[in-house]
């Protein structure tokens, strides 16, 4: 199986901060890396997929970037509505596996 | 819009099984495939599997194998997931998920059903 192991697992910032999320793969993925947001008691909801494509509706302050083994999820100009967990996570292979998650908390 | 519906919460014996369905709207059925995860109290998110729902083909995750079972039922638009040999270790919320692009199991985990808490307790 390949392991997604996020860094920080947790996060201290400000409103209107820029943050920067990794996320590194045990082993090449290409550019097969998702990642998702989720907050308390809801389902996680897709932000950019195939590393750096931005879902539909997701607002350009998330950007993702990288491909092979390591990738990055920014958020520039932290709003309050970002504070939350988020994922990533590969499709390269099954299982799909997920990062362990990293908690992002209002400083 | 699409949307994905999944049944209520359940509470189960160790030992017995469960059946999780999700219905589907507002989009092709048979075009995407749909994935189950699972995420335990307080923990992250793990996956179950995939089915295709044009064919009925499925991939499980090793972990799961002989124990799980995904279905759909074209008729209604509606996958099911069935968990057999429940243990304690096995209450957490079920999600179902649709993947992002047509034809495509590898293109992300884009809409989410609300989840399905499943209770494993004696």
């Amino acid at each position: 199986d390949i392991q997604m192991t996020q860094s920080p697992s947790s996060l201290s910032a400000s409103v209107g901060d820029r943050v920067t999320i990794t996320c590194r793969a045990s082993q090449s993925i290409g550019s097969y890396l998702n990642w998702s947001q989720q907050k308390p008691g809801r389902a996680p909801k897709l932000l950019i997929y195939a590393a750096s494509t931005l879902q539909s509706g997701v607002p350009s302050r998330f950007s993702g970037s990288g491909s092979g083994t390591d990738f990055t999820l920014t958020i520039n100009g932290l709003q309050p509505e970002d504070f939350a967990t988020y994922y990533c996570q590969q499709s390269y292979s099954t299982p799909i596996t997920f990062g362990q998650g990293t908690r992002l908390d209002i400083k | 819009q699409v949307q994905l519906v999944q049944s209520g919460a359940e509470v189960k014996k160790p030992g017995a099984s469960v059946k999780v369905s999700c219905r589907t709207s507002g989009y092709t059925f048979t075009g995407y495939y749909i994935h189950w995860v699972r995420q335990a109290p307080g923990q992250g998110l793990e996956w179950l599997g995939w089915i295709n729902p044009n064919t009925g083909g499925t991939n499980y995750a090793q972990k799961f194998q002989g124990r799980v079972a995904m279905t759909r039922d074209t008729s209604i638009s509606t996958v099911y997931m069935d968990l057999s040999s429940l243990r304690f270790d096995d209450t957490a919320v079920y999600y179902c998920a649709r993947d992002l692009l047509l034809y495509s199991y590898t293109s992300g985990t884009s809409y989410w059903g609300q989840g399905t808490l499943v209770t494993v307790s004696s």
